[in-house]
């Protein structure tokens, strides 16, 4: 699977828009971008993930770049509770690698009151 | 409601003594893996399973096995623990198509002595 780069720290203010930038410019075709997050030591929580086409769900928004090399999660109102590590990973769509998800080591996002 | 159970949560071993960690899914998901996560190396996957019968390794897969007999539980074997395995494990599921996240469980911290 492609290596993604991501800032290792980002900080918000409560109620405003956070947005996580996430570098993978080796991606292929059919690979996707997934992100997660994962709160002190609790399971990794799925946000969301995309192919080429921007989406949003109750969570929050992924915007990929054209020509797929980039991607950006938005949180559009941060609060208190989505301070967490966000990690950005590109995960083949199928075959026998799909198993495989590798976790880099994130950014650390801390929203502030 | 749709979840993965890890058991137990918290367990803390002798060098030697066989273990298992058990890891059942409640949503027919084919898709099941093991993680470990420990201070500045991340998440890293142990092993994976597309189904029934079919596992493969992940990156850090030895000192471990496991099986996938039933579709629903994907139990983590340590056959001669050691102290190098005192981790944070995690196991997940997934659905096999490539639009789906994985759902992860709620960790089970081990140390090993």
């Amino acid at each position: 699977d492609a290596k993604t780069t991501q800032p290792t720290s980002m900080d918000c203010a409560e109620g405003r828009a956070a947005n996580l930038p996430c570098n993978h410019s080796t991606i292929s075709g059919n690979e996707y971008v997934y992100w997660y997050r994962q709160i002190h030591s609790q399971g990794p929580q799925y946000i969301i993930h995309g192919l080429k086409n921007n989406e949003t769900n109750e969570m929050a928004s992924l915007i990929i770049t054209e020509d797929r090399k980039s991607s950006t999660l938005i949180l559009p109102h941060a609060t208190l509770r989505d301070t967490a590590v966000y990690y950005c990973i590109v995960r083949s769509a199928g075959g026998t690698s799909y198993g495989k998800l590798t976790f880099g080591q994130g950014t650390i996002l801390t929203v502030h009151p | 409601e749709a979840q993965v159970t890890q058991n137990p949560r918290y367990l803390i071993t002798v060098t030697g003594k066989k273990l298992t960690v058990t890891c059942s899914q409640n949503m027919n998901h084919e898709y099941m893996s093991w993680y470990r996560q420990d201070p500045g190396l991340g998440l890293r996957q142990i092993y994976y399973s597309m189904n029934v019968e079919v596992t493969d390794k992940g990156d850090v897969p030895e000192g471990y096995k496991v099986s996938r007999k039933e579709k629903r539980n994907f139990p983590l074997i340590l056959e001669s623990p050691s102290p190098n395995q005192t981790s944070l494990y995690f196991c997940a599921s997934s659905r096999s198509s490539g639009d789906g996240g994985y759902t992860f469980g709620s960790g089970t911290r081990l140390t090993v002595v």
